[in-house]
């Protein structure tokens, strides 16, 4: 069965670029939409975006003018960069598998913290 | 943006009690509705998909109804291990979004 796994740095400065990646195992990307959403401690989850196995993309429009999402499918992952970010941004970052229906599985999650 | 709110906030149940957990959206979604569960220290795992169509391997006890803007979570008698977060989410509309969420204690 497909598993998920998010990783990269748990702190990042404000104004920087987060940058996470969500290896794929158990299954290929190479179909699929795959997503990243988000959870502020202690609040309720974001969507911030997916991309298909093609490349193509939608991103929240909350947060489109920072995001990109990419994949690799030599490596079998796919990566989130959030820049110019600040306190807000704060929060447990999920990937999942899905896009435009269900989210299904999702990976553990990784708190990323914005702090100088 | 299709806001879902979702009612009540929180609920203190006694085991083997019937929860039921309401999901309100801002406009019609049609049956694009979807229900998680989150337990404390882990990521959400889907319950049910498009209302009421059932997931392999979730419980029986859990079941979901409605279409349009109102939907239902039904848990028939809870377990101790049902003591969750639940989220309801539409995937009708882009921006996908949840509701706030429910969170459910064993009494």
């Amino acid at each position: 069965q497909v598993q998920l796994q998010e990783s990269g740095p748990g702190l990042v400065k404000p104004s920087e670029t987060l940058s996470l990646t969500c290896a794929v195992s158990g299954g290929s990307i190479n179909t699929y939409y795959w997503s990243w959403i988000r959870q502020p401690p202690g609040k309720g989850l974001e969507w911030i975006g997916y991309i298909y196995y093609t490349g193509s993309t939608n991103y929240n429009p909350s947060l489109k003018s920072r995001v990109t999402i990419s994949l690799d499918t030599s490596k079998n992952h796919f990566s989130l960069k959030l820049s110019s970010v600040t306190a807000a941004d704060t929060a447990v970052y999920y990937c999942a598998r899905g896009g435009p229906t269900i989210f299904d599985p999702w990976g553990q999650g990784t708190l990323v913290t914005v702090s100088s | 943006e299709i806001v879902l709110t979702q009612s009540p906030d929180f609920q203190s149940v006694t085991p083997k009690e019937k929860v039921t957990i309401t999901c309100r959206a801002s406009q019609s979604i049609s049956s694009s509705l979807h229900w998680y569960q989150q337990k404390p220290g882990q990521s959400p795992k889907l319950l049910i998909k498009y209302a009421s169509q059932s997931i392999s391997g979730v419980p029986s006890r859990f079941s979901g109804s409605g279409s349009g803007t109102d939907f239902t979570l039904t848990i028939n008698s809870l377990e101790d291990e049902d003591a969750a977060t639940y989220y309801c989410h539409q995937s009708s509309n882009s921006p996908w979004t949840f509701g706030q969420g429910t969170k459910v204690e064993i009494k």
